[in-house]
């Protein structure tokens, strides 16, 4: 069964440095999706992406953070000079979209910020 | 704003329905999801409502009143499986809006 993967499955970086996180949706999917979760909270909405372009952001989604679909597979999220608080499982998902809203979720990346 | 409401916690027991409530007050709406998540791992989608009424899937059903601004996930046949949590969310345009999810005890 097709799945969405994650890599790294854990990173850990130091306050002020840039990561990025990468996704590999499945294959026939359109539309892309980045959420965060802080240990103990709730699932927040990031970002999504349609068609090679953001379609809708959260207000979390700052200027600290970008996305990109660099090939036909990955879907990438950067963050740039990380913060204490930035520490959290960061999921992807994917949709096909048109006709079926059912998300399927990698299993997340934890970042912790030190 | 957004603003989604959950029971923290609740516990059912194994082969019993359990209802999860779900409130919603969101500036615009174009559906509500459930999704399932257990300790540790990654929501997995469970149903979403668009119109009013039920969606039945499996032991699993969904609610929605529009007007309302209510949702509900009926469980049936518990199992002890079920033990998570059950995440509501609503959609609006690409963007969805979680609430902070009802943690679901499954006793024998």
């Amino acid at each position: 069964e097709p799945e969405v993967t994650q890599t790294p499955s854990h990173q850990v970086t130091q306050m002020g440095q840039e990561v990025i996180l990468r996704c590999v949706p499945i294959s026939n999917h359109l539309y892309f999706y980045w959420y965060r979760q802080i240990l103990g909270q709730k699932v927040e909405f990031l970002v999504s992406f349609y068609n090679n372009e953001i379609s809708e952001k959260s207000e979390i989604f700052d200027d600290q953070f970008s996305v990109e679909r660099p090939d036909g597979s990955n879907f990438t999220l950067k963050i740039r000079s990380t913060k204490l608080e930035d520490s959290a499982m960061y999921f992807c998902a994917s949709s096909v979209g048109t006709g079926s809203y059912e998300q399927y979720f990698g299993p997340g990346t934890r970042l912790t910020v030190t | 704003g957004q603003n989604i409401d959950q029971p923290t916690e609740m516990t059912a027991t194994e082969g019993a329905i359990v209802q999860i409530n779900c409130t919603y007050q969101t500036s615009g709406f174009n559906g509500l999801f459930w999704y399932q998540q257990h300790a540790g791992e990654a929501p997995t989608f469970l149903s979403y409502n668009v119109l009013d009424g039920l969606e039945e899937k499996g032991r699993f059903s969904s609610f929605l009143s529009r007007s309302k601004g209510y949702s509900y996930l009926l469980l049936k046949e518990l199992q002890m499986k079920d033990s998570a949590s059950y995440l509501c969310a609503s959609y609006n345009f690409n963007k969805f809006y979680f609430g902070s999810g009802t943690k679901l005890n499954v006793k024998p």
